[in-house]
């Protein structure tokens, strides 16, 4: 079946650092793959899509690649802030999925002062 | 911005009562969705709607479930029967072509 890996253990880094979280699948060959922020008692908010055939995409202090043989997602967060601190959640999504997103764990984000 | 609204934002309601959750999606997008998280747990897919019918259904969403679209703007998640384990934080979506999806705050329904 198919499975959505993300760093199970919080990430706590200093400010200013840059944060890079992992997302691992498996049993998949996704079109696209989608990352979002939550916050406690929120829902998830859309941040960044990449496609299958984009090696690397960026959006201000983002950036995410994808690696479509090694089945691998990595999301960067530069120069990063306390405000970043957050649950991020990475979203494959194939083709013949239906628009229907499947979500990872996500990864609980702290960035200190 | 657009965004999804839902209400309430928090329900609290008894055993075996029915809740109707309520969910006003972004006025140009034709894809809509429910998901809900446990507390402490991932975000998980319930259903998606599109052309006023269910496009796909996950296990969770059995016989005790049901979506509509009653007018046009608002898209409502129905619990006939509530257990204990449906105590949830209820997210609606919505999405156009693009794929990217855009969340309502959610409903925190609490089953006492």
């Amino acid at each position: 079946s198919q499975k959505i890996e993300q760093n199970s253990e919080a990430l706590n880094i200093q400010e200013g650092k840059t944060a890079t979280l992992t997302c691992n699948y498996t049993n998949y060959s996704p079109a696209y793959l989608q990352w979002y922020r939550q916050d406690p008692g929120r829902g998830p908010v859309f941040l960044l899509l990449i496609r299958e055939n984009e090696k690397e995409k960026r959006k201000e202090r983002l950036k995410v690649t994808f690696d479509t043989t090694l089945k691998q997602s990595l999301f960067h967060i530069t120069a990063s802030q306390p405000a970043d601190s957050a649950t991020y959640l990475c979203a494959p999504l194939s083709r013949n999925q239906g628009g229907k997103l499947i979500f990872g764990q996500g990864t609980e984000l702290s960035v200190k002062p | 911005e657009p965004e999804v609204t839902q209400t309430p934002s928090h329900q609290v309601t008894q055993m075996g009562q029915e809740v109707i959750l309520r969910c006003v999606p972004i006025s140009n997008h034709l894809y809509f969705y429910w998901y809900r998280q446990i507390l402490g747990q991932k975000v998980e897919f319930l259903v998606s709607f599109y052309n006023n019918e269910i496009s796909e259904k996950s296990e969770i969403f059995d016989d005790q479930f049901s979506v509509e679209r009653p007018d046009g703007s608002n898209f409502t998640l129905k619990i006939r029967s509530t257990k204990l384990e449906d105590s949830a934080m209820y997210f609606c979506a919505s999405s156009g072509s693009n794929y990217g999806y855009t969340f309502g705050s959610g409903t925190r329904l609490t089953v006492v």
